[in-house]
């Protein structure tokens, strides 16, 4: 069983197109996020969401819309595609350490799903 | 400000020892993780160090100075299969991961 699954794995598509990715995880966790990977290999956080609700949303452009139906689920819906969107977009999840500080970060990463826009 | 530096790349022998650093600049800090990725693959968890000192995990050991904001990862009896990014990333107490640039390190025979 795959713990952060997120499909499409490849998405190649025209400037202006919508496109969405889906993102999965049967951890039990509680905080999702997505990070992009550009093509210098850096990750930049997007979004994390813990328990559905919105946390962190880094100055991403209004046309990335994150949604969480449940816990378990964080899809990524992308409007009118840009060319420096092309990247690879990586979803992940961790285990909230309650009150108090983190013993651990430990974020469980899906294999990724690259997206080039042409 | 917040900012993570790691050398871009790193060359070694299989069967030696590798150290990659990572120091980063920050007013806030909570510990420094590690993780490996290896090329078309996903970022791996290797370790988090939350206190200075070592953390010793199999031929991977992590090392955390707070003081000299200051940390990096130990890689022994390398193996080709090692060849790969590594990646610091450090929680600045905002509840998120930021990563480091990376260092790709790459094994030779």
């Amino acid at each position: 069983d795959t713990a952060v699954s997120q499909t499409p794995k490849y998405l190649v598509t025209q400037m202006g197109n919508d496109k969405s990715i889906k993102c999965e995880q049967n951890l039990g966790h509680d905080t999702m996020y997505w990070y992009k990977q550009d093509s210098k290999k850096f990750l930049k956080i997007m979004f994390s969401y813990n328990n559905k609700e919105l946390i962190i949303n880094e100055t991403v452009p209004n046309r990335f819309s994150p949604k969480s139906p449940d816990k378990a689920h964080l899809n990524l819906h992308i409007n009118s595609l840009e060319l420096g969107d092309s990247a690879v977009y990586f979803c992940a999840s961790s285990q909230e350490s309650g009150s108090g500080r983190r013993v651990s970060w430990e974020l469980f990463f899906g294999e990724g799903s690259r997206l080039t826009v042409l | 400000g917040q900012s993570l530096e790691q050398p871009s790349e790193v060359t070694a022998v299989e069967g030696a020892i590798v150290q990659i650093n990572c120091t980063y600049q920050t007013s806030g800090f909570y510990g420094l993780s590690w993780y490996q990725q290896h090329d078309g693959g996903a970022p791996t968890f290797l370790s988090y160090n939350a206190l200075d000192g070592l953390e010793e995990t199999g031929r991977f050991s992590s090392f955390l100075s707070r003081s000299d904001s200051y940390g990096y990862l130990l890689l022994q009896e390398l193996q080709m299969k090692d060849s790969a990014s590594y990646f610091c990333a450090v929680d600045f107490g905002n509840e998120k991961l930021t990563f480091g640039t990376g260092t790709r390190l790459t094994i030779i025979p």
